[in-house]
Formats: structure tokens, sequence, C-alpha cells
């Protein structure tokens, strides 16, 4: 069982460019959260998916920011048109179920650098 | 909304010594689960230990042993005996009890802990 799968582990991007960060769950689980760290901080509730549904979007921003979740493949956080204050580490966690107290398995990460 | 408050960035403990993270939070909610997560320079979050607010019995695994103070609304974490290898980020984190409630964890800041050899 290999665990949460993120790539790219570090990804540079100009201003202005898109990113597109991937996470494959661990086998057999269909819950899919991101969450953003930055420097000195910690992690901030992104967003939550299942297969093909957003379920909590409430701490996506409204603009550039969107995820999917496809039926097939694995679950891409895309960020358009970055700018230097999205320079960040992204983190994807992955359940089996909706979480409750259980907790939930994390990636390792990706960093995005906006220069 | 909920905030988890951790007022220690930086700790520092000897080897074989016993070091305890400090944790308060704030919900109106009476149910609710309490989590710590350590964060090595791996930067992998690694769930340490975890709490339901309705029991009144502390997690203890192994090592690491919690003190749930749920009219305080504090949850702090003891780690005994300290290992090189508990040098990391040490991450406090909050969620309700879902039903209608928010789906993700709200996190703290962090506190570093430092292992002295």
């Amino acid at each position: 069982n290999a665990g949460v799968m993120q790539n790219p582990r570090h990804l540079v991007r100009r201003r202005g460019q898109e990113a597109r960060l991937r996470c494959s769950p661990m086998k057999g689980h269909s819950h899919v959260y991101w969450y953003r760290q930055l420097p000195e901080e910690g992690l901030k509730f992104m967003v939550y998916l299942q297969k093909e549904n957003i379920i909590d979007e409430s701490g996506m921003p409204k603009e550039r920011f969107s995820a999917e979740f496809p039926k097939e493949g694995p679950s891409i956080l895309r960020i358009q048109q970055v700018v230097r204050g999205d320079s960040a580490a992204y983190f994807c966690a992955s359940s089996q179920s909706r979480v409750q107290g259980s907790g939930y398995t994390f990636g390792s990460g990706t960093r995005l650098t906006v220069v | 909304a909920q905030t988890v408050t951790q007022s220690q960035p930086e700790m520092s403990v000897q080897e074989a010594e016993t070091v305890t993270l400090s944790c308060t939070y704030d919900t109106s909610e009476s149910d609710y689960y309490l989590f710590w997560y350590k964060q090595p320079p791996s930067r992998q979050m690694i769930l340490v230990i975890r709490q339901e607010a309705y029991k009144q019995q502390n997690a203890t695994e192994n090592r690491f042993s919690v003190n749930f103070q749920k009219a305080a609304k504090s949850f702090s974490l003891k780690i005994s005996d300290s290992q090189l290898g508990d040098a990391a980020m040490y991450f406090c984190a909050y969620k309700e009890d879902s039903g209608g409630g928010a789906d993700g964890l709200t996190f703290g800041k962090g506190t570093h802990l430092i292992i002295q050899p």
C-alpha cells in the first residue's frame, strides 16, 4: 500500500502561469482533502471532494483556485495565474469515509514556489 | 469559528526526559475531536494521537499521552522518554463532529520540538 502520493514534490512557476498539483489517494479511499500550509503556519483546510463531487469548498479562495476528483485518475488542485502569495506547501489527505474522529492519511505535500 | 492556539513556538528537551506541549482551543460545540500531528523535516504529516471530546479518559499511545481538560478547552501532549526521532513540528488540530459541521481540521501554528542529545 503506497499511501497517499502527491506529485510533483516541488513545483516552480513564474507569476501568471498555471500550477497543477496531483494527489493519488490510498487504495480504496474515495474521499480527498486539500490543505495549504504557508510558511510558519499550520495547515489550512481548502476543499473536500468525493469521486466526481465537491462536498465542501469553504476554504478555497474564490478566484483562480479549482479542484476536481474524477472517476478515474488522481485528484487535481489547479491554481491559475499564480501570484507570489500562492507560494506554500499543499497537502492532500485521503480517507475511506467522511472523516469523523479517525483522522486521515496525509501525503508528503507539494511545495509550490512562485518566482 | 473555531480556533486552535499553540502558545509555544519552540520547546527543547534533553533526550530521555519528558516534555509537555500545550494547546488550547475555542469552540461552542460539545461534540468534537482533537488530534496531535507530527511533521518531521520530510514534511509528512503523521497522526500521533487523537481524543474524542465525549470521552473523559485521556488517550495514550505508547510514550505519548494527552491531558484533556474539556472545561478549560485544553489539550496538551506529553512525550515521555524523549528520543531523537521525536524532533519535529507538532500540530494540534480540532474537528467538529460532523452532521452539518465543517469537514476540515482546524490546526494550530505548531510547536517546534528540539531534542538535545
